[in-house]
């Protein structure tokens, strides 16, 4: 079964240090991975996408992650936390359906706090 | 530009009432998704559809739940009867046909079933 994992429920980390928000995936094909955020009482907000090319992708907010197809994992990074990147991280992934369609598979989220 | 826009943002009704929740998505975008969202089973994806076509109801959980999609901009999903069980936040997203690209969240409405 397709499936994406991200094992940790909560990610603590002070403030000024770097973070990381751990996602792996279980998917045949090229899948498109995707990370999203979600502040309390919001919607998913699209932080930064891979598809194809560079293996370190930037996004919004100076996040960035970095796709491993041999670990099939695209883990979420930040240099240095702010308190306002508190928040719940979901990583999502677009399996290779072999035709058009967004539907995506969503991991169950992990809840980053950051320490002032 | 407007983003995905969900009303009510928040709704309390007895068991056994009609819920109806609605969506207008991003204008121009062909996919319209509906996810709930609980504790216990974090994010889960309801129905999707496409030109306004319903493509994938496998997440329906019953016959209770339906969903319409009349026009490019509207969306409605109902709940008849609803139960307590069905508490949860539901999100509307939609997104624009290309693959790969990232679908667009409302901010939700939160349901709460007496």
């Amino acid at each position: 079964a397709q499936s994406v994992a991200q094992p940790e429920d909560q990610v603590n980390v002070a403030e000024g240090n770097p973070l990381t928000v751990k996602c792996t995936y279980s998917v045949s094909g090229n899948p498109y991975l995707f990370w999203y955020v979600q502040y309390p009482n919001r919607g998913l907000q699209f932080l930064l996408k891979y598809i194809t090319g560079d293996n370190l992708v930037k996004g919004s907010y100076g996040f960035e992650a970095e796709f491993n197809k041999s670990q099939t994992s695209f883990h979420l990074k930040k240099p240095s936390a702010l308190v306002s990147d508190s928040a719940l991280y979901f990583c999502a992934v677009r399996p290779d359906y072999g035709g058009a369609t967004n539907k995506l598979i969503f991991g169950t989220g992990t809840l980053l706090a950051v320490q002032p | 530009d407007a983003g995905v826009i969900q009303s009510p943002r928040h709704e309390v009704t007895e068991m056994g009432q009609e819920v109806t929740l609605r969506c207008k998505p991003i204008s121009g975008h062909d996919y319209l998704f509906w996810y709930r969202q609980t504790m216990m089973r974090g994010l889960e994806l309801l129905i999707y559809f496409n030109n306004n076509v319903p493509i994938d109801d496998s997440g329906m959980p019953e016959d209770r739940f339906s969903a319409k999609m009349p026009n490019a901009s509207f969306s409605t999903l109902k709940i008849q009867p609803s139960e307590p069980r069905d508490s949860a936040v539901y999100f509307c997203a939609s997104s624009i046909k290309t693959t790969g690209q990232p679908q667009h969240f409302g901010d939700g409405t939160r349901l709460s079933i007496l």
